[in-house]
Order: C-alpha cells, then sequence, then structure tokens
C-alpha cells in the first residue's frame, strides 16, 4: 500500500533554515510527482511547489521562489523540502503528497514547524 | 493567480440534512480542473471529487459536485456523522491554488 512517511516535528529560530522529509513506499518512486502544501495553525491550504523525482525538475509557487528548495533522492525513495530565512507566520504543518494528474492522492502525515525565538 | 471564494465560511446543519458548498473562482478554471477535499480534525486532507464532478476512489455517491468556468458546488445529499469537516476547493488548471474552505458543523 501507498505510504508516505515524514519526518518529525521541528522547532526552529527565525532567520534559520528546516528540511523536512517524506519517504515513500508501496510504489515506483519516480513515476509520480510529489507535492508540497503546508497548513498554519487554525487556517487553510497553501499549495509550496511539486518536484519530479525522475527528472529533478521543480516548480514552485510564486511566493515561495527564492526561499524554497525541494529534492529527492532517489536510492531511498525519499523527498525533502527546505524553506530557509524562517519567520514566525512560517509556522504551520507541511504535508508531501503524491501527485495523481495535478491532484494529490496520497498524503503524508504532516510535520509541524514551530518558527520561535 | 486564481483565487478561490468559498462560501459560506461555516454551515451548521443536522445529520441527515443536504449541504450546499459553493466555490467561486476569481477567472475560468481550465477544463474544468477543479477538484474538492475533505478534512477531519488532525489529519490530512482527503481527495472526494476531481475534473468538478468525479468522484474519487471509495467515496460515496452522496457526495456530488457540479459547475464550469468560475463557479462550482460541492453536495452533500444526506449529511452522515462522519461528514462533518472541513471541505476546501482546488483548481490544478492553472499551477495549484486552494480555497479558504467550508466548515460544516453539527448544529
Amino acid at each position: 500500500q501507498v505510504q508516505l512517511v515524514q519526518s518529525g516535528a521541528e522547532v526552529k529560530k527565525p532567520g534559520a533554515s528546516v528540511k523536512v522529509s517524506c519517504k515513500a513506499s508501496g510504489y515506483t518512486f519516480t513515476g509520480y510527482y510529489m507535492h508540497w502544501v503546508r497548513q498554519a495553525p487554525g487556517q487553510g491550504l497553501e499549495w509550496m511547489g511539486r518536484i519530479n523525482p525522475n527528472s529533478g525538475g521543480t516548480n514552485y509557487a510564486q511566493k515561495f521562489q527564492g526561499r524554497v528548495t525541494m529534492t529527492r533522492d532517489t536510492s531511498i525513495s525519499t523527498a525533502y523540502m527546505e524553506l530557509s530565512r524562517l519567520r514566525s507566520d512560517d509556522t504551520a504543518v507541511y504535508y508531501c503528497a503524491r501527485d495523481r494528474l495535478e491532484l494529490q492522492d496520497y498524503w503524508g502525515q504532516g510535520t509541524l514547524v514551530t518558527v520561535s525565538s | 493567480e486564481i483565487v478561490l471564494t468559498q462560501s459560506p465560511g461555516t454551515l451548521s446543519l443536522s445529520p441527515g440534512e443536504r449541504a450546499t458548498l459553493s466555490c467561486r473562482a476569481s477567472q475560468s478554471v481550465s477544463s474544468s480542473y477543479l477538484a474538492w477535499y475533505q478534512q477531519k480534525p488532525g489529519q490530512a486532507p482527503r481527495l472526494l471529487i476531481y475534473g468538478a464532478s468525479s468522484r474519487a476512489t471509495g467515496i460515496p455517491d452522496r457526495f456530488s459536485g457540479s459547475g464550469s468556468g468560475t463557479d462550482f458546488t460541492l453536495t452533500i445529499s444526506r449529511l452522515e456523522p462522519e461528514d462533518f469537516a472541513v471541505y476546501y476547493c482546488q483548481q490544478y488548471g492553472s499551477s495549484l491554488s486552494f480555497g479558504g474552505g467550508t466548515k460544516v458543523e453539527i448544529k
């Protein structure tokens, strides 16, 4: 069965960077894009971008251009999302989600990133 | 960027009632690339509807979607206890964006 298992919660100081991992199993990792979506506490969903695990090609939402980097390691079927220059309003749950024709059909459990001084 | 506006913000209904949720786009959504997701507290979203009106695998037929262009609707014909949740629309025809969500709560 398809599973996406994300890394654990993180606490970071403003200005720092965070890197969240998403390990995929139960399907061919390189056959499906991976999206990253975040959700601030009590707020809605916000799409951050996606990566093609086969080529490494990325598409980022304009809001995050220059601050987000999505990468992957095909040898361990893992995708990564790194967000730099963190601010307090980056506090959120970050989800990875497998792509199916631009939709997201399987989601990770989420990783809470807290930015606080 | 296409902005999606959902209404109402909160819908208070009783089990067995019909729920009608609206999603309006700031510009036409190409090829009806409009989806609906359900999210329960502490859980990741779940895909319900894609292509404006097609149910995802395993979704009960009490959920239906309709609309085109800039106006879309999610209808839950008879609310079951497990349907009380937050619902988000998403367009995936031009980049990707979500609406702000509609909470369906028990009256």
